[in-house]
């Protein structure tokens, strides 16, 4: 089946830019989506990008696809504690709707 | 954009009582919507397909009569864990979209089972 994957543990000095990398292996995923999970709280979108895009870019954040090697990252310029959190990366079929979702990549942010 | 509305948001009930949750679609009709489980510190699972008017599709090692699915309208399914025990204590999760458009995911259900 679909599989998601992403690395566990990410650490960042506040003020730097965290990269957070996801590969994935359903080639016909149509949406590959960002997530943010604060403790003890639910999913915050925070930015997804279609399968035809190369680079989606929203403010501090910017989403680079790489199709052909199924590879997706998110960059946060100037890292902030506030960004400290789980973040998941997944990817959805419309065909199939349902979405899998990687193990999440803790990002601590040290003043 | 579309939203999903799951309620409650927390929920804390006894060993051996229903909990119902819900999920709606507010501006779009779904015919399909996702339930997911999250276990602390871990990714969310798919347990369980959601088809309006008919039965639900759970993946394997969900159990079908622990957690009742109904979507008895195209913007509303709910999800009922049954008996409940302290190890279904979770974090709950629906999404749903509209036709070809990406997942708009409900807030989450924080369920606590004493």
């Amino acid at each position: 089946g679909e599989d998601v994957e992403q690395s566990l543990f990410l650490s960042v000095r506040e003020g730097d830019s965290s990269v957070i990398n996801c590969t994935y292996t359903d080639s016909s995923s149509t949406y590959l989506y960002w997530y943010k999970q604060e403790p003890g709280a639910g999913l915050q979108l925070l930015t997804y990008i279609f399968s035809n895009m190369d680079m989606k870019q929203d403010q501090r954040l910017t989403v680079l696809l790489n199709k052909k090697d199924k590879h997706l990252s998110l960059r946060i310029a100037d890292t902030q504690t506030g960004d400290s959190a789980i973040y998941f990366c997944a990817e959805s079929n419309t065909n199939a709707g349902k979405s899998t979702f990687g193990d999440g990549t803790t990002l601590t942010v040290k003043p | 954009g579309a939203v999903v509305s799951q309620h409650p948001s927390r929920v804390i009930c006894k060993s051996g009582t229903s909990v119902k949750i819900e999920c709606r679609s507010l501006d779009f009709q779904a015919t399909t919507m996702f339930w997911y489980r999250q276990f602390p510190k871990k990714s969310l699972m798919l347990m369980a397909t959601s088809n309006e008017g008919s039965k639900a599709t759970y993946e394997q090692g969900v159990e079908k009569d622990k957690f009742l699915i109904n979507h008895a309208s195209l913007t509303l399914s709910t999800l009922t864990v049954t008996s409940a025990h302290p190890e279904d204590s979770s974090f709950y999760i629906c999404s749903a979209r509209p036709d070809s458009e990406k997942l708009f995911f409900g807030s989450g259900t924080q369920l606590s089972v004493l």
